[in-house]
């Protein structure tokens, strides 16, 4: 059981360069989402989705596009990167019943670096 | 909107010892969850620990315990016989209750010395 898997987990950008975050999970959840993790920061909602074809925005939403085309892949699109995205992200998944605040599995995560 | 203060940037601790880290959160909802979670070096985020609001009982998971204080809006995470192998970022996190969005504190460090 893969549970959440990310790729990639390193890369580096030049500003003004476009890419996507993947993220798959194996485990039928239907609620996932990324994070930001900056030093001093703790970890920062970007976009989240509870179902497939359903996305929202979360706290930290400028320059980031979710989609949501099947249950198991959530990717994350930087189209225009600029040096405020050098971060390390995080997926995350959960069963997203009605109970809400259910745990989030998170994948390993992936740094990236624009220069 | 809600927050999450983790007041200790940085705490130390010697192997075998206790060591308490505080976290304290504002939320005007009644049904909520809390979170511990664990980042060590690899940085893979570990669930430690979850607190149901509405369960006066405090969570406990092995060497792992909580002192909820819900009037406070405390909710610090006691490590009993701390480990080297506990070394790593803790991050207190809290969640509505019907959402799956958590918001996380800054996170403490956690050095554990032989």
């Amino acid at each position: 059981n893969a549970g959440v898997t990310q790729t990639p987990k390193f890369q580096v950008l030049k500003t003004g360069q476009s890419m996507t975050l993947q993220c798959a999970q194996d485990m039928n959840h239907e609620y996932m989402s990324w994070y930001r993790q900056d030093p001093g920061m703790g970890l920062r909602l970007i976009h989240y989705s509870v179902g497939a074809g359903i996305t929202d925005q979360g706290e930290v939403p400028n320059g980031y596009n979710v989609s949501r085309s099947t249950t198991e892949d959530f990717p994350l699109r930087l189209l225009s990167a600029a040096p405020s995205q050098t971060s390390v992200y995080f997926c995350a998944s959960s069963r997203g019943e009605d109970s809400g605040a259910n745990v989030l599995t998170f994948g390993a995560g992936s740094r990236l670096t624009v220069l | 909107a809600q927050t999450v203060t983790q007041s200790q940037p940085e705490m130390s601790v010697q192997e075998a010892e206790t060591v308490t880290l505080s976290c304290t959160y504002d939320t005007s909802e009644s049904d909520y969850y809390l979170f511990w979670y664990k980042q060590p070096p690899s940085r893979q985020m570990i669930l430690v620990i979850r607190q149901e609001a509405y369960k006066q009982q405090n969570a406990t998971e092995n060497r792992f315990s909580v002192n909820f204080q819900k009037a406070a809006k405390s909710f610090s995470l006691k490590i009993s016989d701390s480990q080297l192998g506990d070394a790593a970022m803790y991050f207190c996190a809290y969640g509505d209750g019907g959402s799956e969005k958590l918001v996380f504190g800054k996170g403490t460090k956690l050095t554990v010395n032989p």
